[in-house]
Order: C-alpha cells, then sequence, then structure tokens
C-alpha cells in the first residue's frame, strides 16, 4: 500500500473550513483514496472515499488533483464534535479480494469554541 | 440496519491467560478483519477472514488466532496474554465483491492485561 503523510495535529475554531492534506506520492494506479475519522476509545468511521477529482456527500468533500499524488479531505463549517483524528488511506480497487488497511498515526483535529 | 457489533466492551486479564473476543459484521457483509489500537497509534491490521478461512495476516504472532463462523460472525483469541497486548481490539466488516474495499468498524473492545 502507498505510504501516506499527513501534518500530526491541526486546530480550529467552530464555524470554520477544515482541509486537511494527504500526500501520497507513490500512488498506484489502483488504488483508491479513503478518509476515516476516530473518536476516543470507538472504532474508526468511514467518512469519504474516492478515486480522482472531487467526491462530496454529507459529511465532507474529497478533493484528488490530476496526479493524485495528493488529496484533500474537507470538512465544512466545524463543530466542537468533529473533534477526532482523521486517517489518510490509500488501498487497491479490488476485483474480490480482501484487503488490508494500513494505518498512520493520522490528524488530530482540535475544533475549539 | 444493525452495524459491526463486538463484544464484550471491556476485559481485564492477567499475564499468560487466554481471551476470546467477538464480532458480528454488518448486515449483508461476508468478510471480517481484526486490528489492534495501542493508545496513541493507529489501528495494526491482524488478520482478515472470509469463507471462514484466514485469507491475510499481518505481523502478529501465532498467538492471535481467529475463526469465522457460517454467519460471517468471527472471533479473535489471544493466548499467553502479555502486558503488551493490552490495545483496543477492532473488528471491521466489509463485502469480499465489493469495487472498492470499504470497511466498516466495530465500537471496538478494551483489552487490559495486568
Amino acid at each position: 500500500l502507498a505510504k501516506t503523510t499527513q501534518p500530526i495535529s491541526m486546530d480550529s475554531y467552530e464555524g470554520q473550513e477544515v482541509n486537511i492534506t494527504c500526500s501520497h506520492n507513490n500512488i498506484a494506479t489502483n488504488d483508491y483514496i479513503t478518509w476515516y475519522q476516530q473518536f476516543p476509545s470507538q472504532g474508526p468511521r468511514f467518512i469519504i472515499q474516492g478515486y480522482k477529482t472531487k467526491v462530496t456527500n454529507e459529511v465532507a468533500s474529497l478533493f484528488i488533483p490530476a496526479d493524485r499524488k495528493s488529496s484533500t479531505l474537507s470538512l465544512p463549517r466545524v463543530s466542537l464534535s468533529d473533534t477526532a483524528v482523521y486517517y489518510c488511506l490509500v488501498g487497491a480497487i479490488l476485483t474480490g479480494g480482501g484487503n488490508k488497511l494500513t494505518f498512520g498515526t493520522g490528524t488530530q483535529l482540535k475544533v475549539e469554541l | 440496519d444493525a452495524g459491526v457489533t463486538q463484544s464484550p466492551t471491556h476485559l481485564i486479564k492477567t499475564r499468560g491467560q487466554q481471551v476470546t473476543l467477538r464480532c458480528s459484521p454488518k448486515s449483508g457483509h461476508d468478510t471480517v478483519s481484526w486490528y489492534q489500537q495501542a493508545l496513541g497509534q493507529g489501528p495494526q491490521f491482524i488478520f482478515q477472514y472470509y469463507e471462514e478461512e484466514e485469507r491475510q495476516r499481518g505481523n502478529f504472532p501465532d498467538r492471535f488466532s481467529g475463526h469465522q463462523f457460517p454467519n460471517y460472525s468471527s472471533e479473535l483469541n489471544v493466548n499467553a496474554l502479555l502486558l503488551g497486548d493490552s490495545a483496543l481490539y477492532l473488528c471491521a466488516s466489509s463485502l469480499r465483491l465489493a469495487r472498492a474495499d470499504t470497511q466498516y468498524f466495530g465500537p471496538g473492545t478494551r483489552l487490559t492485561v495486568l
């Protein structure tokens, strides 16, 4: 799996947009990009997944440039409840097999009033 | 639609003992993966089961073993517990034939080894 690099921590205030960028210079052609959110003592929660360009759901947007060597998770108008660790993962698009997820240490986002 | 469930929530054991953790996958999922998460670290892959067989394994000793049942639920067994086995154990389920492997995690079991 391609190695990912993301900031260790970020601080923000309620109502602001937060962008967390992840670098994955060695991403392969059949790799997709997935972001998870994790609160203390809970399992990671799937946020969003994409392969190229832009993906948006009710929680976040994921921006992937044409070279796919990085991606940016965008959280609109964060609240205190968005304080969590955010993980960027890169993995292969499967054709019927299992896969293991390789987590880094993630980005600790702290949202304040 | 029930998500991934795990039991027990918390567990305290002593060194040398054995422990069994249980996981029920999300409805419709047939693949279960287990992860160990030490404090302050990201989850580390232990192994993955589908069709009742271990398909992939991470860098964990043979003291860690598992099983998957016909109803897709799974157990994680750890023998000869060490202090370093204290961690949050996470179960994740997915659908093997999905094009992109999205895994959904349970709340975890907090294991403390004294």
